[in-house]
């Protein structure tokens, strides 16, 4: 069957710009996780839902990113007013069970350069 | 801060068994102890997991210490297709999923 996808793959946008990212997850996954990957290092947490509630969104670094899930399957992190330093590899996962940090599914990624 | 150790890198020959530690010195009693690899250019995949008693998978064993506060995920035959950034990773008291650094391990022939 078919993965987690997300779109676009790559993203160049320009310093103060809006930017959405979206993530499809594999078809009946409860659990739905967003990470950012910066080079040579491992993925930090930004946020995860269980259906359409969003569970925590601790990890967002300010209130410029923003996610939602509104129908349970498709979501979007927006990132408003880019700069510079968003600048990452953006990471969308799945899992069929709730609260499922384990099993995780990774997408490919979203590159962002911000310039 | 809740954060795990890893070393940088580590190599092994083919067919050889590996061993990659982590230290977890803060995980909490109840965190279960993740590790997924990533092969270059792709995503996260997961490996195996485990709370308490050692586990063992198609992929990989992870012997866990008596204290929880360190693990060691074990490939039995390294082959070349194990070559890959292996992170272990733990929930910490918030529910935020703590990814280490990594250890970057390369397979010899």
């Amino acid at each position: 069957g078919a993965g987690v996808s997300q779109s676009p793959r790559y993203k160049v946008t320009k310093r103060g710009q809006d930017v959405a990212l979206r993530c499809d997850p594999i078809s009946g996954h409860v659990s739905l996780y967003w990470y950012r990957q910066a080079l040579g290092q491992g993925p930090e947490f930004l946020t995860y839902f269980n259906y359409e509630a969003q569970q925590d969104k601790s990890g967002l670094p300010n209130d410029r990113f923003s996610a939602e899930r509104p129908e349970g399957s498709i979501s979007t992190l927006t990132i408003q007013r880019t700069e510079q330093r968003d600048s990452a590899m953006y990471r969308c996962a799945s899992s069929l069970a709730k609260d499922s940090f384990y099993e995780q599914f990774f997408g490919p990624g979203t590159r962002l350069t911000v310039l | 801060d809740a954060k795990t150790t890893q070393p940088n890198s580590m190599e092994s020959n083919e067919e050889e068994p590996v061993h990659l530690p982590c230290n977890h010195s803060t995980i909490s009693g109840t965190d279960y102890i993740h590790w997924y690899r990533q092969l270059p250019s792709q995503g996260p995949e997961y490996v195996i997991h485990g709370l308490t008693s050692n586990v063992n998978n198609r992929m990989a064993s992870l012997a866990i210490a008596e204290d929880r506060k360190s693990s060691t995920l074990i490939l039995h035959r390294a082959t070349l297709r194990d070559a890959a950034v292996y992170y272990c990773s733990f929930r910490d008291q918030g529910g935020k999923l703590i990814f280490g650094q990594g250890t970057e391990l390369s397979v010899k022939p």
